[in-house]
Order: C-alpha cells, then structure tokens, then sequence
C-alpha cells in the first residue's frame, strides 16, 4: 500500500527565510507527486506536482520541489517566505495515470512564519 | 460555477441524525472525490465518481455512509445514525478527467456531531 511520511508536524522560519518542507513516500514504482497548501477555512490549492521528467518541478508562489528517487522524497523548498505562506502543507501520491483510488496524503506540516 | 460549491459550511448535528453534505462541482467535469479531513488521520479518500458511477465504494468508512451523483454534476454524501466520529471536515474535489489529478477542492463543510 502507498503511504507518504510528512516527518514534521509543525515548522517555524522567520520571514525572509528559506524553507525546506519533508516527504518521504512509499510505493511500489514512480508516482505521481503533489503539494497541496490550506490556508484556514479553505480547501486545498495545488503548489506543484511532479509525473515525469525533469525531477526539479516549479510551482506557483514561487515554491519548487525536487523528486529524488534514490531517497523516495518529494522534499519542498521556497528561497525566501513571505508571512502570507504561513498555512498547512499536504504532500501527496497518486497511482500513475489514473485517479480512481484518488491520492494519498501526509498527514501535513504545520508552517508558522516569524516576523 | 467558477469553483467548486459545498453546503452546508458547517453542520451541528445531534448523535443519530442523518446528514446530507452537498457538492456542486466545476461545470463539465466528469471526474468528483470525496475525501474526509479530520484531526489524527488527516485526509482519507472515501469515494470516486466518474460521471454518475462510482466504480468502488470500499473507501467508504461504514455502511452508514452513502454517496451519489445525479446528472454528472451535484453529488450528495450522507451518513445515516451519526456517531461524534464522523466529526471532520468533508472536502469535495472535481476534475476534468480522472487521468491528470486536476483537482479543485471545494472550501469543505464541517461536521460536528455531539
């Protein structure tokens, strides 16, 4: 069965900061690979999603994410935070080329911006 | 519509009663998910819709749990006799096809059930 392991539940940077969010992911071949963010009260927003490729993917709001098989991550990184980025963070995986069983999702990094 | 829709927002219910979670998706996309979010299991995949079939319901968490999509548009989830663990939040998504993940997520409504 697919999982994906989001190691850290809350996460703390000072605005201006980089930011380097966690996920480690199992299953049995190359998923599909997302991030999601939540701002309170919301649903989810799509960041960025890795299928094939080039395994450094760009995505909105200035976030990237680099897939590295050889460590089963999908690890996420932003240069410079903004206090708006403050939110929570799903990482998640999907079967290749169909969503019937829909995704499966990390439990979520909690982002906490210092001024 | 621009989005996806769900209603209510925010539902109290008493233990026992049914509820019906409404979702109107993006006009014109066959595919629709359901997903539960809730606090220590976070989000759970209950149910997938491709137009009005959905080709497993195993996701579902109990058989008080039902779902259905009329027209390939509104989709209606209920639960019958609600238990205080049924409380979360149900987020609903659609997409233009299954094949892509092209999810939009509705804001969600959040169930309490005491």
């Amino acid at each position: 069965a697919q999982s994906v392991t989001q190691p850290d539940i809350h996460i703390t940077v000072s605005e201006g900061a980089s930011l380097e969010l966690r996920c480690n992911y199992s299953y049995g071949a190359t998923p599909y690979l997302f991030w999601y963010v939540q701002s309170p009260g919301q649903g989810l927003q799509l960041l960025l999603k890795y299928f094939s490729g080039d395994t450094l993917v760009q995505g909105i709001k200035g976030f990237e994410a680099e897939f590295k098989r050889s460590q089963s991550s999908f690890n996420l990184r932003k240069p410079s935070v903004h206090w708006s980025d403050a939110a929570e963070y799903f990482c998640a995986v999907g079967a290749p080329g169909g969503g019937a069983d829909g995704l499966t999702f990390g439990k979520g990094t909690h982002l906490i911006i210092q001024p | 519509g621009a989005g996806v829709s769900q209603s209510p927002s925010n539902k109290v219910t008493e233990k026992g009663k049914d509820v019906e979670l409404r979702c109107d998706p993006i006009s014109g996309h066959t595919a629709l998910y359901w997903y539960r979010q809730s606090l220590g299991q976070g989000l759970e995949f209950l149910i997938y819709f491709q137009g009005n079939s959905a080709p497993d319901k195993s996701g579902l968490p109990s058989d008080r749990f039902s779902a259905e999509r009329t027209g390939g548009s509104v989709s209606t989830l209920t639960i019958q006799r609600t238990q205080q663990e049924d409380s979360a939040v149900y987020l609903c998504a659609s997409s233009p096809s299954r094949d892509n993940y092209g999810y939009t997520f509705g804001s969600g409504t959040r169930l309490t059930v005491v």
